[in-house]
């Protein structure tokens, strides 16, 4: 069963919208989350999230996280042709595999221009 | 610093060869992660070390698959035989510790198995 849930598994959109991803976690000493982009190559990070309600901005990309409500929100403002990617979530836990990262299975994003 | 280097970045083989992956994280990041890459199963980790000493390996498919950092600085990834399902994008990453956990990935090595 996945640790981490993301939806959409896929979102178009055109160029000017506003698009709002969504990761959804279990419970189980959770530590903190992540945000990667991946266009077609390797994931590069975006966020860290460890504390609820505090937003992380950057440029038109900005995330929140909820830990009494499990999920975390990414959003693009003025999307732009270049912000079509794979948006990853990954969730760190306490324990015995400190370290270890869980992903979600991704939001394809594709803007249109 | 040049960060995750890899490679090979294309590697095709036939079934039943042996396929070596390798992989060096970036200076002084004590954790190296391999992950493997489909479209039916997202971004899998295989394995991930610490100070080069394997600390989870649940995530290694099966016996055909086996993973060493003799050192720091490199790391190998092997599959011996390699079959078709196997072919995927393997990244490898490294982070400096846990506390930060952002996990510097490679350009990743495109297998495919025929």
């Amino acid at each position: 069963e996945d640790k981490v849930v993301q939806s959409p598994l896929s979102l178009v959109v055109h160029e000017g919208d506003t698009v709002t991803l969504n990761c959804s976690y279990e419970v189980t000493n959770f530590r903190s989350l992540l945000w990667y982009k991946q266009e077609k190559k390797a994931p590069t990070f975006l966020f860290m999230l460890t504390s609820s309600g505090i937003e992380k901005k950057s440029g038109r990309l900005s995330s929140i996280l909820d830990k009494k409500e499990l999920f975390s929100i990414l959003n693009i403002t003025a999307t732009q042709t270049g912000d079509s990617a794979i948006y990853l979530c990954a969730v760190q836990f306490r324990g015995s595999t400190l370290g270890r990262l869980y992903f979600g299975r991704g939001t394809q994003l594709t803007v249109w221009p | 610093d040049a960060g995750v280097i890899q490679s090979p970045r294309h590697e095709v083989t036939e079934m039943g060869q042996e396929v070596t992956l390798r992989c060096k994280p970036i200076s002084g990041h004590d954790y190296l992660f391999w992950y493997r890459q489909t479209m039916m199963r997202g971004l899998e980790l295989l394995i991930y070390f610490n100070n080069n000493v394997p600390i989870d390996d649940s995530g290694m498919p099966e016996d055909r698959f086996s993973a060493k950092m003799p050192n720091a600085s490199f790391s190998t990834l092997k599959i011996q035989p390699s079959e078709p399902r196997d072919s995927a994008v393997y990244f490898c990453a490294s982070t400096r510790d846990t506390f930060y956990n952002e996990q510097f990935f490679g350009p990743g090595t495109r297998l495919t198995v025929l």
